[in-house]
């Protein structure tokens, strides 16, 4: 009964190579976000859909693309995977601005 | 703009003492605060959150949270740390869009926790 589940939870590919990492909320929340926590551990978002519309999407190289099939889901898509693009990825899901978000447990992308 | 700022990289303290680790916030209205922790290799963990109300806020693990609008700060403390509190703690502040019940968490840039035996 996980309330944000994402997989996998580590991730070791190529650069160059394509690679997905989905996201799925059991919560009933409207919004959902995915961030990336760097080496430093510095928390940066990266895009934000409520109720699979897309309402924040920062600066964020176009090899990255979100898509949330329903409300209840957002993965994350990245091509042409680079070096830099190794950091952790953290998806997390909220209900309205009183509350904070409750996060996943995150996946560790290493592009070697 | 919205931003928070958590000036020491890290906090060390023996078991036993307290702690304190402090964060201060940016906003252009009244904010909503949160504390969350990190432990190695694990998600973001809610700690607690200032809405409104008593400035005194507390939380999970024992760990309590003063809001002073007059500093615009929001110090995370605990009156006797446990060497399991050792961790990654985040300060959050909720942007606030007017007519919106969205907005994003700025998060600050982490307290790393090390309490010793």
């Amino acid at each position: 009964d996980t309330a944000v589940s994402q997989t996998p939870k580590y991730l070791v590919t190529q650069m160059g190579n394509d690679k997905s990492i989905k996201c799925e909320q059991n919560l009933g929340h409207d919004t959902m976000y995915w961030y990336k926590q760097d080496s430093k551990k510095f928390l940066k978002i990266m895009f934000s859909y409520n109720n699979k519309e897309l309402i924040i999407n920062e600066t964020v190289p176009n090899r990255f693309s979100p898509k949330s099939p329903d409300k209840a889901h957002l993965n994350l898509h990245i091509n042409s995977l680079e070096l830099g693009d190794s950091a952790v990825y953290f998806c997390a899901s909220s209900q309205d601005r009183a509350r904070g978000y409750t996060f996943g447990s995150g996946t560790r992308l290493t592009v070697v | 703009a919205q931003s928070v700022a958590q000036p020491e990289d890290q906090v060390n303290v023996a078991e036993g003492n307290p702690l304190t680790v402090k964060c201060t916030y940016s906003v252009s209205g009244n904010p909503y605060l949160f504390w969350y922790v990190q432990y190695p290799n694990r998600g973001l963990q809610f700690l607690l959150k200032y809405i409104t109300g008593d400035n005194l806020v507390k939380g999970s693990y024992g760990f309590e949270a003063e809001f002073n609008k007059s500093q615009t700060s929001f110090h995370l403390k605990k009156p006797s740390a446990l060497v399991s509190d050792s961790a990654l703690y985040f300060c959050a502040v909720r942007e606030m869009h007017r007519g919106s019940t969205l907005g994003r968490l700025y998060f600050g840039r982490g307290t790393q926790l090390t309490v010793w035996p």
